[in-house]
C-alpha cells in the first residue's frame, strides 16, 4: 500500500513569513489532496492535484505536483494566525472501482501573531 | 449545498457496548467513506460504500460494520467497544464527477 511521509512534522513561524510543508510518497501519486484541520474537527479541502507539474493556487496557499508525481509541496506565502492548523496530504488510491484516501501524518502550523 | 452530515458530534459509551455512527452524504454524492483518526495512528480509512455495496475495507476488525441506503446516507456500527476505540470519526462523500472528497465534522467517541 501507499506511504506518504510529510515534513515537518510541526512549524512555528512569525506572522508574515513564508513557509513550505512537503509530502513524499512511496509510489507514483495519481490524485494527491492538501486538507486543513482545525484540532478536533472536520477536514477542510484545500486542493486537489491531479497531472505531474501542475499547480494550484487559493488565496496565500499554492501547491505543486512534481513531474514525476511522487511528491508535493505546500506554500503558503505571508502567513497569518488563520493559517494556524493542522495541513493534511491525501493521496487517492484506486483498486478496481473501489477508492481510499491514505494521509500522511500532518503538520502542526502555528503562526505567532 | 449542504455539506456532509454527521451525526451525533460526540458520543460517550461504555465499554462493551455498542455504537451507530450516522453519515449524510452532499446530495447526488453516491460514494461515502468512513475513515478513524487516533493521536497514534492518525488518519486510517475503515471503508467504503457505493450505490449500497461496500467496496472496499481497511484493515480493522469485524467488531467495525457499516452500511449505506438507497438514499446514500450511511452508519457505520461498533460493537463491543473497547477503550482504543475511542477517536474522531470522519465521514467523507464524494462524486464521479470530479473525485474530489468532502469531510464532515466528525464524531467524536469516547469510550470509558
Amino acid at each position: 500500500s501507499q506511504e506518504l511521509e510529510q515534513s515537518p512534522q510541526s512549524l512555528i513561524v512569525q506572522e508574515g513569513k513564508n513557509l513550505t510543508i512537503n509530502c513524499t510518497s512511496s509510489k507514483t501519486l495519481y490524485g494527491l489532496y492538501w486538507y486543513k484541520q482545525k484540532y478536533g474537527e472536520g477536514l477542510i479541502f484545500l486542493m486537489m492535484l491531479q497531472k505531474g507539474g501542475e499547480e494550484k493556487s487559493h488565496e496565500k496557499i499554492t501547491a505543486k505536483l512534481d513531474e514525476k508525481k511522487q511528491q508535493s509541496s505546500l506554500h503558503i506565502t505571508a502567513s497569518q494566525p488563520s493559517h494556524a492548523g493542522i495541513y493534511l496530504c491525501g493521496a487517492d488510491e484506486a483498486s478496481g472501482s473501489a477508492r481510499q484516501l491514505t494521509f500522511g501524518s500532518g503538520t502542526q502550523l502555528t503562526v505567532l501573531p | 449545498k449542504a455539506g456532509v452530515t454527521q451525526t451525533p458530534r460526540y458520543l460517550i459509551k461504555t465499554r462493551g457496548q455498542q455504537v451507530t455512527l450516522s453519515c449524510s452524504p452532499i446530495s447526488g454524492h453516491r460514494s461515502v467513506s468512513w475513515y478513524q483518526q487516533t493521536p497514534g495512528q492518525g488518519l486510517q480509512f475503515l471503508f467504503e460504500y457505493f450505490s449500497e455495496t461496500q467496496r472496499n475495507k481497511g484493515n480493522f476488525p469485524g467488531r467495525f460494520s457499516g452500511r449505506q441506503f438507497s438514499n446514500s446516507r450511511s452508519e457505520m456500527n461498533v460493537s463491543t467497544l473497547e477503550l482504543g476505540d475511542s477517536a474522531l470519526y470522519l465521514c467523507a462523500s464524494s462524486s464521479t464527477v470530479n473525485y474530489g472528497y468532502t469531510f464532515g465534522s466528525g464524531t467524536r467517541l469516547t469510550v470509558v
